[in-house]
C-alpha cells in the first residue's frame, strides 16, 4: 500500500524553528515528486512547493519562496518542510502528497497541524 | 499571479447532477485535476488529466474540458459526496495552483 505518514502536531512560539516530516512507503520514493500544501484554518489549499527526491530538484511557489525550505533524505524515504523563524500566521494544517506529471497528487499524508502562539 | 476561479458553493438534491466549474487562462494548455476534501480529512484525487478517474473513484465522478473552463460533474449525487472540491492546474511556467474551492451541499 502506498502511504505517506506525516509527523505529529506541533505547538511553537513565534521566532522558533521547526522541521516537519513526511515518510513515504510502498513505492519507489525517488521516482515521484513530493508536494507540500498549506491549509490555514477554514481556508482553501495552497501549493507551497515540490521536491523530486531522486535528484533533490526543488521548486517553490512564489508566495513561499524564501519563507520555508523543502528537503528530502532519500536514504530514509522522508521529505521535510522547515521554518527558521515561525510567525503566528504560519498556524495551519500542512499536507504532503505524492505526485507525478500528468497523474496529479495521490495519495496525501494525514496532515500535520502547526500552531504558533505566544 | 495565475488564478483558477471556482464558484464558492453549489447545492443539489440527492440523485441530481452537480456541476462544478473551474476557469483559468492556461487551462487549454495545462491539465486540470480535481480533489475532494471532507471535513477533518486530507484531500483525495478524484479526477486527473481533465477527465481520467483514478481507480477506486465511483463512476458518477467525471471531468470535462472546454476552452478555459474545466468541469467536474457528479451524476446521481449521494449524501456522502458533500465536501469541498478543489481544482488544480499549473500556469505557463509550471507553477502549481489550486482554485479557491467549492463547497458542495447535498440538500
Amino acid at each position: 500500500e502506498v502511504q505517506l505518514v506525516q509527523s505529529g502536531a506541533e505547538v511553537k512560539k513565534p521566532g522558533e524553528s521547526l522541521k516537519i516530516s513526511c515518510k513515504g512507503s510502498g513505492y519507489s520514493f525517488t521516482s515521484y515528486w513530493i508536494g507540500w500544501v498549506r491549509q490555514m484554518p477554514g481556508k482553501g489549499l495552497e501549493w507551497m512547493g515540490i521536491i523530486y527526491p531522486g535528484d533533490s530538484d526543488t521548486r517553490y511557489s512564489p508566495s513561499f519562496q524564501g519563507q520555508v525550505t523543502i528537503s528530502a533524505d532519500k536514504s530514509i524515504s522522508t521529505a521535510y518542510l522547515q521554518w527558521s523563524s515561525l510567525k503566528a500566521s504560519d498556524t495551519a494544517m500542512y499536507y504532503c502528497a505524492r505526485g507525478m506529471a500528468g497523474s496529479g497528487f495521490d495519495p496525501w499524508g494525514q496532515g500535520t497541524l502547526v500552531t504558533v502562539s505566544s | 499571479s495565475y488564478e483558477l476561479t471556482q464558484p464558492p458553493s453549489v447545492s443539489v438534491s440527492p440523485g441530481q447532477t452537480a456541476r462544478i466549474t473551474c476557469s483559468g487562462d492556461a487551462l487549454p494548455k495545462q491539465y486540470a485535476y480535481w480533489y475532494q476534501q471532507k471535513p477533518g480529512q486530507a484531500p483525495v484525487l478524484v479526477i486527473y488529466k481533465d477527465s481520467e478517474r483514478p481507480s477506486g473513484i465511483p463512476e458518477r465522478f467525471s471531468g470535462s474540458s472546454s476552452g478555459t473552463t474545466v468541469t467536474l460533474t457528479i451524476s446521481g449525487v449521494q449524501a456522502e459526496d458533500e465536501a469541498d472540491y478543489y481544482c488544480q492546474s499549473a500556469d505557463s511556467s509550471g507553477t502549481l495552483v489550486f482554485g479557491g474551492g467549492t463547497k458542495l451541499t447535498v440538500l
